[in-house]
């Protein structure tokens, strides 16, 4: 079955220092991975997404993440961390093919010091 | 143009009462999926509908859960004689499967506590 593992349940760090967020991921197939973010009250939002073409996937608001298949992992990075970026965040694998349903990761808060 | 709507917003329910959250997904959406969030936890899947076909309700809690889309545009989720563990955030989601793309659209969710 699949899964994904976020291994942090809380990160913080300073506005304009590096932002890492760590996703191992398990699947029986070639996988669909996603990043959602999450702030309160609203909607998730998607970041980024891998489909199996380019391992290393940019996505908006100056997020990156890097498939990474011998690790099994898929973390999130941003090089500079800004104030708005404070939220939840979701790593997400897609179920297999046939179905597409989102397997989730318990979640990530991200804080942001000034 | 417009996302995924849900409603009510906010729901609260006794304990025992019956309850029914909306779903209007993005125009043109082939796939409709529910998720139910617990507090301080990742979305949990619960039922996917393709148009109108429910294909997997694998997630769906209990009996007491029920999902429809009868026409493939709006869906319901209805919820009988709710229980103190439904209190969660109810998340509806659309997709248009395409080869090599099919992220899913989030409403912004329906809170039900359970009184």
């Amino acid at each position: 079955a699949q899964s994904v593992t976020q291994l942090d349940s809380h990160v913080s760090v300073s506005e304009g220092t590096p932002v890492l967020l760590r996703c191992n991921y398990s699947s029986s197939y070639s996988p669909s991975l996603f990043w959602y973010v999450q702030h309160p009250n609203k909607g998730l939002q998607l970041l980024l997404k891998y489909t199996s073409a380019a391992t290393l996937v940019k996505g908006i608001n100056g997020f990156e993440a890097e498939f990474k298949k011998s690790e099994t992992s898929f973390h999130l990075t941003k090089p500079s961390a800004h104030m708005s970026d404070a939220a939840e965040y979701f790593c997400v694998v897609s179920d297999q093919p046939g179905t597409y349903k989102y397997i989730f990761g318990t979640g990530t808060r991200l804080k942001v010091l000034a | 143009g417009a996302g995924v709507s849900q409603s009510p917003r906010y729901k609260v329910a006794k304990r025992g009462q019956d309850v029914a959250l909306r779903c209007d997904p993005i125009s043109g959406h082939v796939s409709l999926f529910w998720y139910q969030q617990a507090l301080g936890q990742g979305p949990e899947f619960l039922t996917y509908f393709q148009n109108e076909a429910q294909l997997d309700k694998s997630g769906l809690p209990s009996d007491r859960f029920f999902a429809e889309r009868p026409e493939g545009s709006v869906s319901t989720l209805k919820i009988q004689r709710t229980q103190q563990e439904d209190s969660a955030v109810y998340l509806c989601a659309s997709s248009f499967p395409t080869s090599g793309s099919y992220e899913q659209y989030f409403g912004p969710g329906t809170r039900l506590t359970v009184t």
